[in-house]
C-alpha cells in the first residue's frame, strides 16, 4: 500500500527555520498538502498543491516540492508554531487518500 | 460561519455497531466530497473514507483497513453525513473528525474544513 515518509520529530530554537521533509511515490505526479495539529485540537490545513497556502495561514509558512519529497518551511518560528505536521497526498489511482505519520515539531 | 459539527462517540463493546453524524452549516454542503479521518489515542491521522457529491453518484471509497465494516452516507438535505461502523473491534478506538474536501479552485481539494471529531471508545 502507499505510504508517505515523515521524520517523528524536528526541533528547532525560536527565530530559526524548520523543515519538514514528506516522501512518497506518488510525487511529483501528486500535489503535497500540509495539515498543522496542535494538542486537543483538529487538524488546520497551511499548504495546499504543494505551495499554496491559505487565507489566514502566516507568511512564514510556506511548500515547495522536489522529485518524490514535498517539503513544508516554517521560516522565523515562534513558540505557537509548535505541533504535530502531517504530509497527505492521493495515491496515483486518485482513488484514496493517504496521511504521513506525521512529525511532532519541538520549540526549543 | 463554516462549520462541521460530529456526534455520536461514545462507549461501545466490540462487536456493535455505532453510526457518526457530522452536521454542516454555512456553506453548500451538497457542492462538496466529504471524508472521514480518524485518530487513535496517541497516533496519527488515518484517512476512513470518502463520499463524492451528487455530480459523482455519490460515490464511495474507503481505506483497505476499514473496508467492507464502514459505510459512508450523506442526506443532502439534512446537509449531514454520516459514518455506520459495524464489527467493532477494540482497534477502531479514536476520534473521528470528519472532513470538507474543497474546491478545485479555493484549496486544490484539500481537506479545509473539520470538525471538532467526536469520541469512539471500544471496550467491554
Amino acid at each position: 500500500s502507499y505510504e508517505l515518509k515523515q521524520p517523528p520529530s524536528v526541533s528547532v530554537s525560536p527565530g530559526q527555520t524548520a523543515r519538514i521533509t514528506c516522501s512518497g511515490d506518488a510525487f511529483p505526479d501528486q500535489f503535497g498538502y500540509w495539515y498543522q495539529q496542535k494538542s486537543g485540537q483538529a487538524p488546520v490545513l497551511v499548504i495546499y498543491k504543494d505551495t499554496e497556502r491559505p487565507s489566514g495561514i502566516p507568511e512564514r509558512f510556506s511548500g515547495s516540492s522536489s522529485g518524490t519529497t514535498v517539503t513544508l518551511t516554517i521560516s522565523g518560528v515562534q513558540a505557537e508554531d509548535e505541533a504535530d505536521y502531517y504530509c497527505q497526498s492521493p495515491d496515483s489511482n486518485d482513488s484514496s487518500w493517504v496521511f504521513g505519520g506525521g512529525t511532532k515539531l519541538t520549540v526549543l | 460561519e463554516v462549520q462541521l459539527v460530529e456526534s455520536g462517540g461514545g462507549l461501545v463493546q466490540p462487536g456493535g455497531s455505532l453510526t457518526l453524524s457530522c452536521k454542516a452549516s454555512g456553506f453548500s454542503f451538497s457542492d462538496h466530497y466529504m471524508n472521514w479521518v480518524r485518530q487513535a489515542p496517541g497516533k496519527g491521522l488515518e484517512w476512513v473514507g470518502r463520499t463524492r457529491n451528487k455530480a459523482y453518484g455519490y460515490t464511495t471509497t474507503y481505506a483497505a483497513s476499514v473496508k467492507g465494516r464502514f459505510i459512508i452516507s450523506r442526506d443532502d438535505s439534512k446537509k449531514s453525513l454520516f459514518l455506520q461502523i459495524n464489527s467493532l473491534k477494540t482497534e477502531d478506538t479514536a476520534v473521528y473528525y470528519c472532513a470538507r474536501e474543497g474546491s478545485h479552485d479555493t484549496s486544490g481539494y484539500a481537506f479545509d474544513v473539520w470538525g471538532q471529531g467526536t469520541v469512539v471508545t471500544v471496550s467491554s
